[in-house]
């Protein structure tokens, strides 16, 4: 199985700030990488696929990068709606993990 | 407008069964693979299982393999979760999703499932 970790866990940060969150893969999943943003009480909604291709809709302030086993989600500046929880997720192979979350709450 | 409402979810005894459902409106529901997936507290998001378009090919976790099964209704526009001796551990908020290779781009609301005697 491919494992997925997640650093930080928890990110504290201020409106305004530029905000990295580094996912990584047991193994090499090419460019197999999705980034999800959950808020309290409502499922996860899609943000970046293909490591680096942004959603429909989805602000620009998000991107994705990154191949292989190591990738990063960045929000180039902190909004006050983008406090929640962000999970990477692989789909190289069917069992599509999830990495365990890195929460972003208010500094 | 893509939705996905899941119903179903409740409280199952241990050793018991549930069926949930996930009705689609909105898009071609024959034209994309879907997924359950579940959620917890303490394990964060996990794949519970995946479905072809077509039905034709299905995957299961491990935690769920043997116990679960899905399926799909394409006249229907509705997928299945059909769980049986459940265990304490499958209590979860459990989402369906569309499969839009390998990424998940619309998710139901979750439907609630607690296993308890």
């Amino acid at each position: 199985d491919i494992q997925m970790t997640q650093s930080p866990s928890t990110l504290s940060a201020s409106v305004g700030d530029r905000v990295t969150i580094t996912c990584r893969a047991s193994q090499s999943i090419s460019s197999w990488l999705a980034w999800y943003q959950q808020k309290p009480g409502k499922a996860p909604k899609l943000l970046i696929y293909m490591a680096s291709s942004l959603e429909s809709g989805v602000p620009s302030r998000f991107s994705g990068s990154g191949s292989g086993t190591e990738f990063t989600l960045t929000i180039s500046s902190l909004q006050p709606d983008d406090f929640a929880t962000y999970y990477c997720q692989q789909y190289n192979s069917y069992l599509y993990n999830f990495g365990p979350g890195t929460k972003v709450d208010i500094k | 407008e893509v939705q996905l409402v899941e119903s179903g979810g409740g409280l199952g005894q241990p050793g018991g069964s549930l069926r949930l459902s996930c009705a689609a409106s909105g898009f071609t529901f024959s034209n994309y693979a879907m997924k359950w997936v579940r959620q917890t507290p303490g394990t964060g998001l996990e794949s519970v299982s995946y479905i072809s378009g077509s039905g034709s090919t299905e995957y299961y976790a491990d935690s769920v393999k043997g116990r679960f099964t899905i399926s799909r209704d394409n006249a229907k526009n509705s997928l299945y979760l059909r769980m049986n001796s459940l265990r304490v551990e499958d209590t979860a908020i459990y989402y369906c999703a569309r499969d839009w290779n390998g990424a998940l781009d619309h998710w139901g609301q979750g439907t609630q499932v607690t296993v308890s005697s």
